[in-house]
């Protein structure tokens, strides 16, 4: 089944404890992203990559890292998560950079105390 | 600067009547627009698209309009469905994806 997977799917940390979330797709997508999602404010792009060792700035890239070191991989770091991160996570690939249609993950609700 | 602007958090249609969801852009540039719809606890999945060269796109029960001079999108849902319970986020793509900040839709019987 195509589909894109992350986890974990929920995580309570503390100010400070660094921590990554995974993502994986299988569809051999060239271009994958992450967004968080919070009230009010819709989906707002951290970090995208256009292909494997190629990532790079999206609007809300402050406090995050990112890596793409396998084609099917992106995981999300935060080296030193705030409460300001609190948040509900997705990860999303496309085919290439200008497909407009992108796939979804099942998303991760971050809470930062 | 929100580029794409869903006004109505929500909105709550019976069984059977027509739903309408709007949007509205700002940036002139963006060349095709998407509608994603989203449960709870899952990940948004697509739904339906449209070109800018375009006015209208239909696909069974959804239908988009594109109102270029108003720089405005509809979402038009018949007959909506309890199924169709879910947050609906327009899109807007020029070198990339631009959300707006989503619509409840809720559908009573």
């Amino acid at each position: 089944e195509a589909q894109v997977t992350q986890n974990p799917r929920y995580l309570i940390t503390v100010t400070g404890k660094k921590l990554t979330v995974t993502c994986s797709q299988n569809m051999n997508h060239e271009y994958m992203s992450w967004y968080r999602q919070d009230p009010g404010l819709g989906l707002r792009q951290i970090y995208y990559s256009m292909n494997v060792e190629v990532t790079d700035k999206g609007d809300v890239p402050e406090g995050y890292k990112v890596s793409r070191k396998e084609k099917r991989n992106f995981p999300l770091i935060l080296e030193s998560p705030s409460p300001n991160q609190t948040s509900l996570y997705f990860c999303a690939s496309s085919l290439f950079s200008g497909s407009y249609e992108q796939y979804f993950g099942p998303g991760t609700r971050l809470t930062v105390t | 600067d929100q580029q794409v602007k869903q006004n109505s958090p929500s909105l709550s249609v019976q069984e059977g009547r027509i739903s309408i969801l709007n949007c509205d852009y700002t940036n002139s540039m963006f060349d095709y627009f998407l509608w994603y719809k989203k449960y709870p606890a899952e990940g948004p999945t697509f739904l339906i698209s449209i070109s800018s060269i375009k006015d209208k796109n239909e696909d069974g029960r959804f239908t988009v309009f594109l109102n270029k001079s108003a720089k405005h999108l509809s979402l038009h849902i018949v007959p909506s469905q309890p199924g169709d319970s879910a947050v609906y986020f327009c899109a807007a793509y020029y070198d990339k994806l631009i959300f707006g900040t989503g619509t409840r839709l809720q559908v009573f019987p």
